[in-house]
């Protein structure tokens, strides 16, 4: 099976920072790759497919970028509402999660 | 697109339990279908998926010879039917869709957009 590990498992910030999360994939996945944010108590929501492509009604603070093994997710200007968690997904064999990243207010 | 779960609750070890998905909003039999679990406090765990018509299933290792997943087109429901229940399988059992996507070889690859609320599992005695 392919793992996923992501970093960091929690990261501290401010409204307005900028965010970066990453994943690595254990073997070549190309790029497809999605990311999710899942608020507490609520089920996931997609943000990213295809490790770069933006959702239709996502916010463009919201990017993705990697191909192969290594893909990140960033936060251009952290909002409220963004405080949550995240995990990527790789969809290239069987399918698999990252074991999440908490966004926390600093 | 409305995906909602249902047939969770407490169950005993060794017991069995039955879990519901209705879709509504889009073509179901258009659409692979995928369970997807979260233990309390844990994150998400892949369970198992259906082809759209239903004849091609796979699963988890840590479910295979346990559950069955299977649809009804007709009833645009999803199913998993989950036996020998473990303490290790309370979760949040959620039903999701998945979307293909081509490569330049016309090989399709899927991935999950839409998530229904989630069901709960307890499996204690």
């Amino acid at each position: 099976d392919i793992q996923m590990t992501q970093s960091p498992s929690t990261l501290s910030a401010s409204v307005g920072d900028r965010v970066t999360i990453t994943c690595r994939a254990s073997q070549s996945i190309s790029s497809w790759l999605a990311w999710y944010q899942q608020q507490p108590g609520k089920a996931p929501k997609l943000l990213i497919y295809k490790a770069s492509n933006l959702e239709s009604g996502v916010p463009s603070r919201f990017s993705g970028s990697g191909s192969g093994t290594e893909f990140t997710l960033t936060i251009s200007s952290l909002q409220p509402d963004d405080f949550a968690t995240y995990y990527c997904h790789q969809y290239s064999g069987y399918w698999t999660f990252g074991q999440g990243t908490k966004v926390e207010l600093k | 697109v409305q995906l909602v779960e249902s047939g969770g609750g407490l169950v005993q070890p060794g017991g069995s339990l039955r879990l519901s998905c209705a879709a509504s909003g889009f073509t179901f039999d258009s659409y692979w279908m995928h369970w997807v679990r979260q233990a309390p406090g844990k994150g998400l765990v892949w369970v198992s998926r259906v082809s759209s018509f239903g004849d091609n299933t796979i699963y988890a290792d840590s479910v295979k010879g346990r559950f069955t997943i299977s649809r009804d087109n007709a009833k645009n429901t999803l199913y998993l039917q989950m036996n020998s229940l473990r303490a290790e399988d309370t979760a949040v059992y959620y039903c999701a869709r998945a979307r293909g996507i081509f490569d330049s070889a016309s090989n399709v690859y899927y991935y999950i957009d839409v998530w229904g609320l989630g069901t709960t599992v307890i499996v204690s005695s």
